[in-house]
């Protein structure tokens, strides 16, 4: 089963911005809705973008996402300790009749 | 207050079967989709399954012809029936509402250990 791609790490110092990149095809990306979600293992995943750039109530303006073509990518601005999580795209897949989520990226805020 | 509260995860042999039972409160259990996601160290997080309001059934290639997903509208709760386990399936399960916004609401997981 083809996953998109995030890198499986990504770093910044606190008040930095840092960006998570999700690589698919036209199938998943280039077609459907992405969304971003952050887990703390052993803890419940919290969506944080819907709808390639959507913020629910409750998730603050530092985080934002977008897409272009086959690729997305989730934003965090004014980096923050608590921010250290890991983060992955999500997104249906027409050919695969699927959801698929990334790889995850294990953001650490040195 | 939206809650999720999956049960029924534990210890099993490979090739044995588990029931996961997800109990759900706070917002109209019928009128929502839900889906099984599970997260383990190796893969992260992994889609499972998913039903929708009128009962269509979708699978992840990795479980189909093992597990079947179903619902109770009149006990608001969600099942995953899972037979022949593997090692592969030890993960924490989670249950999530499909919302508009996507899979919205999530609950705390039920680890599922499958080792002889």
């Amino acid at each position: 089963q083809s996953v998109p791609t995030q890198p499986p790490s990504a770093s910044g110092t606190p008040g930095q911005r840092v960006t998570i990149s999700c690589s698919g095809r036209s199938s998943n990306i280039g077609n459907n809705d992405i969304y971003w979600y952050r887990h703390l293992p052993g803890a419940a995943p919290k969506l944080l973008i819907y709808r390639d750039n959507q913020r629910p109530s409750g998730v603050p303006d530092r985080f934002s996402g977008s897409k272009s073509g086959t690729s997305a990518s989730l934003a965090i601005s004014g980096l923050r300790s608590e921010d250290e999580a890991d983060y992955y795209c999500a997104v249906w897949d027409n050919s695969l009749n699927a959801w698929v989520f990334g790889g995850g990226t294990k953001l650490t805020v040195l | 207050e939206v809650k999720l509260v999956e049960s029924g995860g534990g210890l099993v042999q490979p090739g044995g079967s588990l029931r996961l039972s997800c109990a759900a409160s706070g917002f109209t259990f019928r009128s929502s989709d839900f889906h099984w996601v599970r997260h383990s160290t190796a893969k992260g997080l992994e889609w499972v399954s998913s039903i929708g309001t009128s009962g269509n059934t979708y699978y992840a290639g990795s479980v189909k012809g093992r597990f079947t997903i179903s619902r109770e509208d009149v006990k608001n709760s969600l099942y995953l029936q899972m037979n022949s386990l593997t090692a592969g399936d030890t993960a924490v399960y989670y249950c999530s509402r499909g919302g508009d916004i996507g899979f919205d609401y999530w609950g705390q997981g039920t680890l599922v250990t499958v080792s002889s």
